[in-house]
């Protein structure tokens, strides 16, 4: 069964401080891996897509990695601002000729960040 | 490009009562997804359209839930009779057929069944 797990659940960072969050995923083959920022109270917004073949991907101060051979992305927040308070979703999309363009998304990880 | 539309962006209902949201995808998006989202939780796909056709919705409750994509364009998404356990927030999104398949999710619509 496909799917991706990130980590930590929440956390709280200091305004200027840097933080970076885990996804761990099991989908395989796969075609690509996006990170998603979601404000409360609206939709997800793409920040960064890396396909199987990327390492880093870089959006501002995000920095998103890939380790295809561990199963493992991450995402960096450099410098935190307040408006980087939202919840941050890892998904990850299969091969599109094995299952359609199906994303398989993780719970996310909610960033609050404190003046 | 104006992105994904969706109405209403609230809605307060009792349980066994009906609600119906309302998506219009980005001009263009052959493909329209409705997505079911728990506090606190990532999406989980309800139904996936490709033009008018349904390509997936393994995981819609077919026994309450409904959703058509007349023309190929707007989508309606119903449920009928709600129960408590629906309250999500119900995110529609769509592509292209770009290389990378990008989905582009609108603002979403708060559902409280009470």
């Amino acid at each position: 069964k496909n799917q991706v797990e990130q980590s930590p659940q929440s956390l709280i960072i200091l305004e200027g401080k840097n933080c970076t969050l885990q996804c761990n995923y099991t989908v395989s083959p796969f075609s690509n891996l996006r990170w998603y920022k979601q404000d409360t109270g609206r939709g997800p917004v793409s920040l960064t897509i890396m396909t199987f073949s990327e390492n880093t991907k870089s959006n501002g101060r995000y920095t998103a990695t890939l380790d295809a051979d561990t199963k493992q992305s991450s995402l960096h927040i450099t410098a935190s601002q307040l408006s980087d308070s939202a919840s941050y979703i890892c998904v990850v999309s299969p091969m599109i000729k094995a299952a359609g363009n199906k994303l398989t998304f993780g719970g996310g990880t909610r960033v609050l960040v404190k003046p | 490009e104006a992105g994904v539309a969706q109405s209403p962006r609230y809605k307060i209902i009792e349980k066994r009562q009906s609600v119906a949201f309302w998506c219009n995808p980005i001009s263009g998006h052959a493909t329209l997804y409705w997505y079911q989202q728990i506090l606190g939780q990532g999406p989980k796909l309800l139904i996936q359209f490709q033009n008018n056709g349904v390509v997936d919705d393994s995981q819609l409750p077919k026994d309450r839930f409904s959703a058509e994509r007349l023309k190929g364009v707007d989508s309606t998404l119903k449920i009928q009779p709600a129960k408590l356990e629906d309250s999500a927030v119900y995110l529609c999104a769509s592509s292209g057929t770009g290389t990378n398949y990008e989905q582009y999710f609108g603002p979403g619509t708060r559902l409280t069944v009470t």
